[in-house]
């Protein structure tokens, strides 16, 4: 499966979009990119999953560029509850999920 | 509730000891993984069972095994603990196999915390 980079640590004001990058410039083309959080010791949280077009659901919005080389996640209107780990993850079908070390979202008040 | 029960939820013992972690995944689901998380390190996988077959092995140590019974639920057993061992240990659950049009995710339970001492 492709590696993906995210920034280790990003800030949100409360109530503001919090935009979330992932790079994963060597992606291939059956692999999916799929999000997920992880609120302090909890298990980690689905949050949404794409392959090439734009994604959205009741948690979040995924945009993939055309190229497939990076993907934004965006909590349209953080909240405190928001404050999460958040793993980027590619993966072919029916490959294992493997977690890199993610992107420590703050949201403040 | 995300459907996938662990326990127990807490375990405290021994360097030296055995000890059993269970995991029942969730209803319908064939494939259970299991992650350990320590401290100092993310989420590490450690292996998967599908339909009571293993699939998959990862950073898994050798005095640690699992199996996944004819009911589904997995059991992930760690010996001869050493202190490093201390971690979260999660479970999660998919439906496999995925398709094209269901690219699965994974459920997670809530974890054990094993604490050696």
């Amino acid at each position: 499966d492709a590696k993906t980079t995210q920034p280790p640590s990003m800030d949100c004001a409360e109530g503001r979009a919090a935009n979330l990058p992932c790079n994963h410039s060597t992606i291939s083309g059956n692999e999916y990119v799929y999000w997920y959080r992880q609120i302090h010791s909890q298990g980690p949280q689905y949050i949404i999953h794409g392959l090439k077009n734009n994604e959205t659901n009741e948690m979040a919005s995924l945009i993939i560029t055309e190229d497939r080389k990076s993907s934004t996640l965006i909590l349209p209107h953080a909240t405190l509850r928001d404050t999460a780990v958040y793993y980027c993850i590619v993966r072919v079908i029916n490959n294992d999920m493997r977690f890199g070390a993610g992107t420590r979202l703050t949201v403040k008040p | 509730d995300s459907g996938v029960t662990q326990t127990p939820k807490h375990l405290i013992t021994a360097t030296g000891q055995r000890v059993t972690l269970r995991c029942s995944p969730r209803s319908g689901d064939l494939s259970v993984y299991w992650y350990q998380q320590s401290l100092d390190q993310g989420l590490q996988f450690l292996i998967q069972y599908y339909n009571g077959e293993e699939r998959a092995k990862g950073n898994i140590l050798e005095r640690f095994s699992a199996q996944q019974f004819p009911d589904l639920h997995s059991e992930l057993n760690l010996s001869s603990l050493e202190l490093g061992d201390s971690a979260l240990y999660f479970c999660a659950s998919s439906v496999r196999p995925s398709s094209l049009l269901q690219p699965y995710g994974y459920t997670f339970g809530s974890g054990t915390r094993l604490t050696v001492v």
